[in-house]
């Protein structure tokens, strides 16, 4: 089946920590997204990327870094600069085409303590 | 900029219609959508707008103003399962990025 699967659900981390957060779709497309979401607060994106090898920040890249080496794949960084790095964080993909919407994955819960 | 609102909270009673509005201002525009979040799950698209007028999917309809720049959401027929936060996103002038409001919280009671 097609889609995007982030892993894991959960995730614990101690204060100064990096920690990955892991994004893969197999629905072909060109465009991947990482947002990040708080209690009553709509989706803020953090990164972008349009093709393999590029990425572009978001409104709130501070703290966070990417790469996209395969079309595939788009891992999140949270690092230890992260001032308040606990949320949930979604990853999305869209197709070419302005009229297309965007997938979204499961979603990874970050605790940092 | 990029500038979304909606409601923060609606409570509406099974079976009944209730619409929810969305206002955007944009540097240019591109589209109109609505997203279904439940709590904890991601968001899953409900809707597309780009030219002005309503768009019926069911229980669901979005309509587009891009004069007044204004969406709104219609559902009918509520059901509890419809008890979710709706979020209004809209994309810019030759952009793929969306920009989100903050979610409108929608409460379904017997």
């Amino acid at each position: 089946d097609g889609g995007i699967t982030q892993s894991p659900k959960y995730l614990f981390r101690k204060e100064g920590q990096n920690v990955t957060l892991s994004c893969e779709q197999n629905l072909n497309h060109d465009a991947m997204y990482w947002y990040r979401q708080d209690p009553g607060q709509g989706l803020r994106l953090i990164y972008y990327s349009q093709i393999v090898n590029d990425f572009q920040k978001g409104d709130i890249a501070e703290g966070y870094s990417v790469s996209r080496e395969k079309k595939e794949s788009f891992p999140l960084t949270v690092t230890s600069a992260q001032k308040n790095p606990t949320a949930f964080y979604l990853c999305a993909s869209r197709g070419q085409g302005i009229a297309y919407e965007q997938y979204f994955g499961p979603g990874t819960r970050l605790t940092v303590t | 900029g990029q500038n979304i609102d909606q409601p923060t909270e609606m409570t509406a009673t099974e079976g009944a219609i209730v619409q929810i509005n969305c206002t955007y201002q944009t540097s240019g525009f591109n589209g109109l959508f609505w997203y279904q979040q439940h709590a904890g799950e991601a968001p899953t698209f409900l809707s597309y707008n780009v030219l002005d007028g309503l768009e019926e999917k069911g229980r669901f309809s979005s309509f587009l103003s891009r004069s007044k720049g204004y969406s709104y959401l219609l559902l009918k027929e509520l059901q509890m399962k419809d008890s979710a936060s709706y979020l209004c996103a809209a994309s810019g002038a030759g952009s793929y990025q969306l920009t989100f409001g903050k979610g409108t919280k929608l409460s379904v009671i017997p």
